[in-house]
């Protein structure tokens, strides 16, 4: 199967600052990408979608210039938390898929902890 | 609107026990489910995908069926294991890979020895 990385593995920043998540697909092109989060013992909920080269489409309730999403290119995604605050720890999870795999492929999850 | 959900939330048995987790959804206009395992803090490990012109899709112990015209899909896993402990989530997709999956609640397992 193919292999999705996230970078890094978990986070800890101070409240105001800025983070920055990134997803890889080792070993596959990703037309597209999605993120999720998942809060403790909460299953996961799609923050949005990327398609490369294109503008990111978020889920209702999700601010787009709070999470920034780029997906600039068939390897790498990246999804930005702005101004993190304590309620935005958890975990986020992207996952990938491409034209040659019928199902998405996630990565290992971040651990982001805003104190 | 699709909602996914699992029962039970939660499920705790001794070693060697079969298995039957439950996965019902709202919208049976699927083109696939997933069922997944996760493992406390980590990422999600693909366990079966079955497609939705699909009955059922076997690996080693575990076998996924699924009805989509009830919305409905079980995960049996024969002769459980301490280290089956894990969440399980089922997802379910409208459309080709390309579409949003959407995740049920999950049952969190545990096998005790």
């Amino acid at each position: 199967g193919a292999v999705v990385s996230q970078h890094p593995s978990w986070v800890i920043c101070k409240s105001g600052t800025s983070v920055k998540i990134e997803c890889r697909s080792l070993d596959f092109q990703a037309t597209t990408m999605f993120w999720y989060r998942q809060f403790p013992k909460q299953s996961l909920m799609l923050m949005a979608t990327s398609n490369e080269g294109s503008k990111a489409t978020y889920e209702q309730g999700v601010e787009k210039d709070k999470f920034l999403i780029n997906h600039a290119s068939l390897t790498l995604s990246t999804l930005t938390v702005t101004s993190a605050h304590p309620e935005d720890s958890s975990f986020y999870i992207c996952s990938a898929s491409g034209t040659i795999y019928n199902e998405q492929f996630f990565g290992p999850g971040t651990r982001l902890t805003v104190l | 609107k699709q909602e996914v959900t699992q029962i039970p939330a939660a499920l705790s048995v001794p070693e060697g026990e079969n298995l039957v987790l439950n996965c019902s959804f709202t919208d049976s206009a699927i083109y696939n489910l997933q069922w997944f395992r996760q493992d406390p803090g980590k990422g999600l490990t693909s366990l079966l995908l079955i497609q939705s012109s699909q009955r059922e899709q076997t690996s080693g112990r575990l076998n996924a069926s699924l009805d989509k015209s009830s919305g409905r899909s079980t995960l049996y896993i024969a002769a459980s294991q301490p280290g089956d402990s894990a969440t399980y989530l089922c997802a379910v997709s409208r459309s080709y890979n390309t579409d949003k999956l959407i995740f049920g609640t999950g049952t969190r397992l545990q096998v005790f020895p």
